[in-house]
C-alpha cells in the first residue's frame, strides 16, 4: 500500500518561529502537494511539486515556502509563523497522470500561539 | 479554470436510510472525478473515481457515483448508511491529461442518527 507519512500529528509553535512540516511518501510518486484545511473552506492548495526540485505556487502560497530535494520528501516551511496559520495541514502524493488519485497523509494539526 | 461545488454543508440521515451527496463541477472537457472520505482526525481516503467508460462507478464501502455530463454532476450514493459512514466527504475534479492539479469541493459533513 502507498504510504504518505507526515512527521507530526500535532504541533504547537510560537508566533514568529520558523516551522518545518515534513512529508515522506514511499511509492516513487512524481507529484506531491501541500493543502491547508479549514472548517467551511475545504482543502486549499498551498504548493505543489511536479518532480524533484520543481515547485509551483498554489492558491494560497503567501507566508509559506517548500523544499523538495529528494523525490520522496516534500517539506512545507512557515518562515515566520503567525496565528492565522493555525490549521490542519495535509500532504498528498500522486503518480503523474491525470486519472491517478492522490494519496494523503494523516495530517498535521498546527497551532500557533 | 475548473471548480467543484458541493451544495450541502451538512447532511443528516438515519442509519439504514439511503444517501445521496451532491457534487457539481465546472470544466470545459471531460474531467477526472473523485470522491474522498475523511474520518475525524484523519487524512483523506479515495472512495471511487471516474475518468471514462461506464458512467456508474462502484467504489469501496458500498458507495457508488454516477457521472452525468448533461448536468455536470457526479453524485455519490449509498443504498443503506451505517453509523461508521459518519465523516466528511469531498468531491474533487482534475483536468484530463498530464499532471493535473485536483480541485476539491468544500466538503459535506455526514451525520448518521441511530
Amino acid at each position: 500500500d502507498v504510504k504518505v507519512t507526515q512527521s507530526s500529528r500535532y504541533l504547537v509553535k510560537r508566533t514568529g518561529e520558523k516551522v518545518f512540516l515534513e512529508c515522506v511518501q514511499d511509492m516513487d510518486h512524481e507529484n506531491m502537494f501541500w493543502y491547508r484545511q479549514d472548517p467551511g473552506l475545504g482543502l486549499r492548495l498551498i504548493y505543489f511539486s511536479y518532480d524533484v526540485k520543481m515547485k509551483e505556487k498554489g492558491d494560497i502560497p503567501e507566508g509559506y515556502s517548500v523544499s523538495r530535494e529528494k523525490k520522496e520528501r516534500f517539506s512545507l516551511i512557515l518562515e515566520s509563523a503567525s496565528t492565522n496559520q493555525t490549521s490542519m495541514y495535509l500532504c498528498a502524493s500522486r503518480k503523474s497522470g491525470g486519472y491517478n488519485e492522490a494519496f494523503f497523509g494523516q495530517g498535521t494539526r498546527l497551532t500557533v500561539v | 479554470a475548473q471548480s467543484v461545488t458541493q451544495p450541502d454543508i451538512h447532511i443528516t440521515v438515519s442509519e439504514g436510510a439511503s444517501l445521496e451527496l451532491r457534487c457539481n463541477y465546472s470544466y470545459g472537457a471531460t474531467p477526472y472525478l473523485f470522491w474522498y472520505v475523511q474520518s475525524p482526525g484523519q487524512g483523506l481516503q479515495l472512495l471511487l473515481k471516474y475518468f471514462s467508460g461506464d458512467t456508474l462507478v462502484q467504489g469501496i464501502k458500498g458507495f457508488e457515483a454516477e457521472f452525468k455530463r448533461s448536468q455536470s454532476s457526479f453524485n455519490l450514493r449509498k443504498p443503506s448508511v451505517h453509523w461508521s459512514d459518519a465523516a466528511e466527504y469531498f468531491c474533487a475534479v482534475g483536468a484530463s491529461g498530464g499532471s493535473y492539479i485536483p480541485t476539491f469541493g468544500r466538503g459535506t459533513s455526514l451525520i448518521v442518527h441511530p
